[in-house]
């Protein structure tokens, strides 16, 4: 039983490519994220949800675009895929009132070709 | 601007010794301090963290120490085992900033036999 389950977790794309890729959590967290992890290894946050509402968007191309049809799944669509999105995506969640960090999923390696 | 900052990409020890991962970070407004503990093709795993409030925390065979002053903090894993090999890394975030957790780079560590 995954608390953080992320779906799939090789992508393997064309560029100009539409893809998505699925994350649900089954903690009863009230905050989910997605975040980048680079060639260089950064992680960087890209998105966070918060019973549905989006509370954190940083810079980040329109071509991608979260979705959260309920507190527990956040997918993460991404339109006209380029070379420059291959990376490793990873979900997160938290809860709220005793923040004590994130349950992170496995992560979906994303390769543009 | 990287807030947080983990200057040795890698560190390799023996098995039995100490390792000691460091980490600094530039925002006074952070309050709460987490280690990640990271193996390939899996996503990283909460090890310890510490509040602004103490100097010290002590998990087991992991201790993360907290300098306010230096804004610097280390984790330290003893004794270091081969299974501990894995990228850390070192996060923070601020009261401020809500549930935002800012990362650093990561440090492999390796435990050799």
């Amino acid at each position: 039983d995954t608390a953080v389950s992320q779906t799939p977790k090789y992508l393997v794309t064309q560029m100009g490519n539409d893809k998505s890729i699925k994350c649900e959590q089954n903690l009863g967290h009230d905050t989910m994220y997605w975040y980048k992890q680079d060639s260089k290894k950064f992680l960087k946050i890209m998105f966070s949800y918060n019973n549905k509402e989006l509370i954190i968007n940083e810079t980040v191309p329109n071509r991608f675009s979260p979705k959260s049809p309920d507190k527990a799944h956040l997918n993460l669509h991404i339109n006209s895929l380029e070379l420059g999105d291959s990376a490793v995506y990873f979900c997160a969640s938290s809860q709220d009132r005793v923040f004590s960090g994130y349950t992170f999923g496995s992560g979906t390696r994303l390769t543009v070709v | 601007d990287q807030q947080v900052k983990q200057n040795s990409p890698s560190l390799s020890v023996q098995e039995g010794r100490i390792s000691i991962l460091n980490c600094d970070y530039t925002n006074s407004m952070f309050d709460y301090f987490l280690w990640y503990k990271k193996y390939p093709a899996e996503g990283p795993t909460f090890l310890i963290s510490i509040s602004s409030i103490k100097d010290k925390n002590e998990d087991g065979r992991f201790t993360v120490f907290l300098n306010k002053s230096a804004k610097h903090l280390s984790l330290h894993i003893v004794p270091s085992q081969p299974g501990d090999s894995a990228v850390y890394f070192c996060a923070a975030s601020a009261q401020t900033s809500g549930s935002r957790l800012t990362f650093g780079e990561g440090t492999q560590l390796t435990v050799n036999p």
